[in-house]
């Protein structure tokens, strides 16, 4: 089945720091989208992706799909402590095979 | 407002007891969506349903079961047969299936004691 790789696991930065993760999928994607989610809380939409080599902007959040289709990157800029928490990338291949697939996430600590 | 709603927050279950979870949602969405998250893990599909009336297994369905009689709703429940039913749970909806966006709601967080 389709599967899709999230890195990185986990990051540890200072605030004002640059930060940046991707996904990989094993197959092609026609849809890409990010998500943050707090503690106890669900998923937050944070941008969405439909053609390949988009590039779309959130704020402080940029978000690319890629060109082959098969991967997507998230970036922040200038991080903040209020954007602590797991982003969880998510794709799609449509048609029958259109239910989401999430990467299993990348955990976001920001130091003061 | 405009959302999806799960109820309740938190819920404890002896073991060898079913349990309801409610989602419901205003935003006129066709498909809705259950999903499961343990620690450390990315969201696991249970079961969806892209139209009323009507539903799909997910990736990890046995032991649960849903029911789609009103467009507005899609409980979860989670029966005596789920061996590890300890979990976040996570309702969301979608204009349509096929890779739309998918809104979620607040979550579950579900403890078999």
């Amino acid at each position: 089945g389709q599967q899709l790789n999230q890195s990185p696991q986990s990051m540890f930065i200072q605030e004002g720091e640059d930060v940046s993760m991707n996904c990989t999928s094993s197959s092609i994607f026609n849809t890409w989208l990010w998500y943050k989610q707090d503690p106890g809380e669900g998923p937050v939409l944070l941008i969405a992706l439909y053609k390949a080599g988009e590039l779309t902007s959130n704020g402080r959040l940029t978000a690319q799909f890629g060109i082959t289709r098969k991967d997507s990157f998230l970036n922040i800029s200038a991080s903040i402590p209020s954007d602590v928490g797991i982003y969880f990338c998510a794709g799609s291949g449509g048609g029958s095979q259109g239910n989401l697939i999430f990467g299993k996430g990348t955990k976001l600590s920001v130091k003061p | 407002d405009g959302g999806i709603t799960q109820s309740p927050k938190y819920l404890f279950r002896k073991e060898g007891q079913n349990v309801t979870l409610s989602c419901e949602q205003n935003l006129n969405h066709d498909a809705m969506y259950w999903y499961r998250q343990d620690p450390g893990q990315g969201l696991r599909l249970i079961y969806y349903s892209q139209i009323v009336n009507d539903f799909q297994k997910g990736d990890i369905a046995e032991g649960y079961s849903v029911s789609r009689e009103k467009k507005e709703s899609f409980p979860l429940t989670v029966t005596s047969a789920q061996k590890n039913p300890t979990a976040f749970y996570l309702c969301a909806s979608s204009i349509r299936g096929s890779g739309t966006e998918a809104f979620f709601g607040q979550g579950t967080r579900l403890t078999v004691v």
